[in-house]
């Protein structure tokens, strides 16, 4: 299996700051990546899809990038909503593991 | 609208059964790949289970030979049927098509 090694796993940082999260992957998955954020008691919202494509109504400060196994999201200016876990997940095969996230905490 | 309603979790005995449903409307389930995603109490994200448009199915090493995937094109509707559960097992149950649309998650608990 693809195991997905995320880091930080902890993110202190003040609105108005560019956060950048990676994501390395044990064996190439290509470009088949997927970035979500997820927030207390609800289900994630996917972020980014195949690496870089900025799924449809996420603003466009969210942006992802990488290729292989190498891979990563910024937020260019953090906003108040920003604050929440972010988790990539491979799904060039079958089982589509996820890192094991990063939360983005009020500095 | 794109909806996905997952239903059929709660509490349950170590060693029971339960059978989880995942409503679909907006889509048709057999069009894409569907799968199970939980996550335990404070944790992170665990794929559990996959079913392809043709109908392959896959699983976590830590549910295969216990859980099965399946669906109902005629009702729209996916399952997961979950054997001999464990108290590991306790987690939030979230069904997603693809990587876009997941539903709202159903907690099952696994406990005495």
């Amino acid at each position: 299996d693809i195991q997905m090694t995320q880091s930080p796993s902890t993110l202190s940082a003040s609105v108005g700051d560019r956060v950048t999260i990676t994501c390395r992957a044990s064996h190439s998955i290509s470009s088949w990546l997927a970035w979500y954020q997820q927030k207390p008691g609800k289900a994630p919202k996917l972020l980014i899809y195949k690496a870089s494509s900025l799924e449809s109504g996420v603003p466009s400060r969210f942006s992802g990038s990488g290729s292989g196994t190498e891979f990563t999201l910024t937020i260019s200016s953090l906003q108040p909503d920003d604050f929440a876990t972010y988790y990539c997940q491979q799904y060039n095969d079958y089982s589509q593991t996820f890192g094991q996230g990063t939360k983005v905490e009020i500095k | 609208e794109v909806q996905l309603v997952e239903t059929g979790g709660g509490l349950i005995q170590p060693g029971g059964s339960l059978r989880l449903s995942c409503a679909a409307s907006g889509f048709t389930v057999s069009s894409n790949y569907m799968s199970w995603v939980r996550q335990a109490p404070g944790k992170g994200l665990e794929w559990v289970s996959i079913i392809y448009s043709g109908g392959s199915t896959y699983y976590a090493d830590s549910v295969k030979g216990r859980f099965t995937i399946s669906r109902d094109n005629s009702k729209n509707t996916l399952y997961l049927q979950m054997n001999s559960l464990r108290a590991e097992d306790t987690a939030v149950y979230y069904c997603a098509s693809a990587t876009t649309n997941w539903g709202q998650g159903t907690l099952v608990t696994v406990s005495s």
